[in-house]
């Protein structure tokens, strides 16, 4: 079954302690990316990959970290966490199947809470 | 670069009645274009995608979107909708060239009995 499987689920840290969130696709997919949603903002894009070693900024980069050592993988790094990124976060892939269809699957999401 | 706009944040609507989400896109390349739905405390969920043909496209749960090239248009409607259907609408688009997917702020559509 194709998946992006991602934990935790939830999470609740303090200010200031280091945390990271897995994402990890079986779909053989090159482009992988992350969101935070909140109320009102929709989903904004964080970080993404457009394969292994390439990463670039989203629209909003700040005080997260990424890395794409694998295909499969691509954990979202919180070096520092500060209490407005309590978030809901998502993580997605994407690629083509045979038929030449793309669509994005994404993880169940993570809801963070940095108190 | 490209962008989403979804013209309303908030869409109240009374059952059976018919309704449009409005979605507007800007993009330097050529995009797919997608409408998710994510209900209360869940994940998102495929509505529908435009890919290429026909500019009509049917989706999940009585729902439809028409692309509309020269308005950069790509509007979500039902003809008469349920009190199930209350839940956040997000439009997004994926870049032909590198498949980076960016979404709309969402719509929130509230159905009353």
């Amino acid at each position: 079954e194709a998946q992006v499987t991602q934990n935790p689920r939830y999470l609740i840290t303090v200010t200031g302690k280091k945390l990271t969130v897995t994402c990890s696709q079986n779909m053989n997919h090159e482009y992988m990316s992350w969101y935070r949603q909140d109320p009102g903002l929709g989903l904004r894009q964080i970080y993404y990959s457009m394969n292994v070693e390439v990463t670039d900024k989203g629209d909003v980069p700040e005080g997260y970290k990424v890395s794409r050592k694998e295909k499969r993988n691509f954990p979202l790094i919180l070096e520092s966490p500060s209490p407005n990124q309590t978030s809901l976060y998502f993580c997605a892939s994407s690629g083509w199947d045979s038929r030449m269809n793309t669509e994005a699957f994404f993880g169940q999401g993570t809801r963070l809470t940095v108190v | 670069a490209q962008s989403v706009t979804q013209l309303d944040s908030q869409v109240p609507v009374f059952e059976e009645a018919p309704v449009e989400l409005r979605c507007n896109y800007s993009s330097s390349v050529s995009v797919y274009l997608f409408w998710y739905v994510q209900y209360p405390n869940q994940g998102l969920q495929l509505l529908l995608k435009y890919l290429s043909g026909s500019t009509l496209v049917k989706g999940i749960n009585g729902f439809e979107a028409e692309f509309n090239k020269s308005q950069t248009s790509f509007h979500l409607r039902k003809p008469s909708v349920h009190i199930s259907d209350t839940a956040e609408y997000f439009c997004a688009v994926i870049r032909m060239n590198n498949n980076d997917m960016r979404f709309g702020a969402g719509t929130r559509l509230t159905v009353k009995p």
